[in-house]
């Protein structure tokens, strides 16, 4: 949708190495969130922002960091990938308890 | 904590048949929204509904929130090819927690 970017869009990465992708918006929304989505699981929120500089963990965090320096960006960090973090990769933004605008996605595979 | 459960997992309908996928939430939700997603695609909004008991349609699309406020269900009319994608509901708990994602259905329609 137009006003959310994600980069990048398919990613190949080997299996402990750091991995950032980043998810850049124009909307101005103050909510950003991180999801995964793997068959069987749906969607899966990994971590989100309310602000900047305000972070908060989902249900399935561990293994991953995020950032929000500006109101515009908001950057999900694999410390070290893992094979079970292969997946595809959404960011979304909000107003409160409005609907949710996704981004395209971003396929990772953890060779 | 909060679950949202969703089914049929997957519903294989001839074109010109209805569709219904159902929605049921472990505790009551605030709100509940629908989003589609296209094979290959990200989520995209459809609807939120807030009020007990309310109705809304989009052309052939009928969407439902139960009197209690912890079941929900969208309804095709007459599908068509290009509804072929896997429908989320996603409801807000009451205290305005973040957006649970059902699993989704997947639907797919037989010209």
């Amino acid at each position: 949708d137009a006003g959310i970017t994600q980069s990048p869009r398919h990613k190949v990465t080997e299996t402990g190495t750091p991995v950032t992708l980043r998810c850049h918006q124009t909307e101005n929304h103050r909510y950003m969130y991180w999801y995964r989505q793997d068959p069987g699981h749906g969607l899966r929120l990994i971590h989100y922002s309310y602000g900047v500089k305000d972070t908060d963990k989902g249900e399935v965090s561990d293994g991953y960091s995020v950032s929000r320096s500006k109101t515009e960006d908001f950057l999900l960090t694999l410390e070290s990938a893992t094979s079970s973090q292969t997946s595809v990769y959404f960011c979304a933004i909000s107003e409160l308890e409005g609907g949710y605008t996704f981004g395209s996605g971003t396929r990772l595979t953890v060779v | 904590g909060q679950q949202v459960m969703q089914i049929p997992q997957y519903q294989h309908v001839q074109e010109g048949e209805d569709f219904t996928t159902y929605c049921n939430s472990s505790t009551t939700l605030s709100n509940i929204q629908w989003y589609k997603q296209r094979p290959g695609g990200h989520p995209v909004f459809l609807i939120q509904l807030v009020k007990s008991g309310e109705v809304k349609k989009q052309k052939r699309l009928t969407f439902q929130f139960g009197e209690a406020k912890k079941n929900s269900s969208l309804h095709i009319t007459a599908t068509q090819t290009t509804d072929v994608g896997t429908y989320f509901c996603a409801g807000h708990g009451g205290s305005q927690g973040n957006l649970i994602f059902g699993k989704g259905t997947k639907l797919s329609v037989k010209p």
